[in-house]
């Protein structure tokens, strides 16, 4: 079945480097535009990144953009989120979601995986 | 960036009682070309990722029970739980993907039962 199984939380110190990971399985990855969403502890969902098909698009919250990078392999059928000068704020249950476009433009989230908890904490 | 606005933040309802939830954009999120708002509705219960109830405003996702139904065009929209059911408990999201990006979530309405 179709399925997103994302990894690599954790607790990390703040101005460190963290990177999650998304598998996919189930549908063709390399024709579907990928997303990132967190939630902060009892908070909201928020949307943090969206990459393209091809990984030639990119875009990204204000609150991340410069910290963090989405990527891509489409021969893995893996999502990627670097996570670089991590801050007490982005704390959070960090979601990847696949939509129905190629570029992630107007998209709509169909599935989700289970999430991966990152703790931002000295 | 578009603004979400859902009303109420939380509410309790009987079972068997309809649950009406309405979510307010800043901008029309209807696309005049296609004629589609470019609105969803999430379901999310404790512990547990979003769930994909409605999209377009209303074009209800495989699965879901007819008791969900989504309405409303251009900046204003509404989801309604008929019938409310145990297992209907949850915070509720609506998302606008018209404007993107950013994509931008309501602040969610939590559901109960009275």
């Amino acid at each position: 079945q179709v399925q997103l199984v994302e990894s690599g939380g954790g607790v990390i110190q703040p101005g460190r480097s963290l990177r999650l990971s998304c598998a996919a399985s189930g549908f063709n990855f390399e024709t579907h535009a990928l997303h990132w969403v967190r939630q902060a502890p009892g908070k909201g969902l928020v949307w943090v990144a969206v990459i393209s098909y091809d990984g030639g698009n990119e875009n990204y919250a204000d609150s991340v953009k410069g910290r963090f990078t989405i990527s891509r392999d489409n021969s893995k059928n893996t999502l990627y989120l670097q996570m670089n000068s991590l801050r007490a704020e982005d704390t959070a249950v960090y979601y990847c979601a696949r939509g129905t476009s190629w570029f992630g433009e107007n998209d709509v989230f169909h599935v989700w995986g289970q999430g991966t908890m990152v703790t931002v904490s000295s | 960036d578009i603004v979400m606005t859902q009303s109420p933040d939380s509410l309790a309802v009987s079972l068997g009682e309809r649950a009406t939830i309405n979510c307010k954009s800043s901008q029309s999120v209807l696309f005049i070309s296609n004629n589609k708002n470019y609105l969803s509705w999430y379901q999310q219960k404790p512990g547990q990722p979003p769930k994909l109830l409605i999209y377009w405003a209303s074009t209800r996702e495989s699965g879901v029970p007819d008791r969900f139904s989504g309405s409303g065009s251009g900046t204003d929209f509404t989801l309604t739980i008929s019938n409310l059911q145990p297992e209907d408990v949850a915070v509720y999201y609506c998302l606008q993907s018209y404007h993107t990006p950013p994509y931008t979530f309501g602040q969610g309405t939590k559901l109960e039962i009275k």
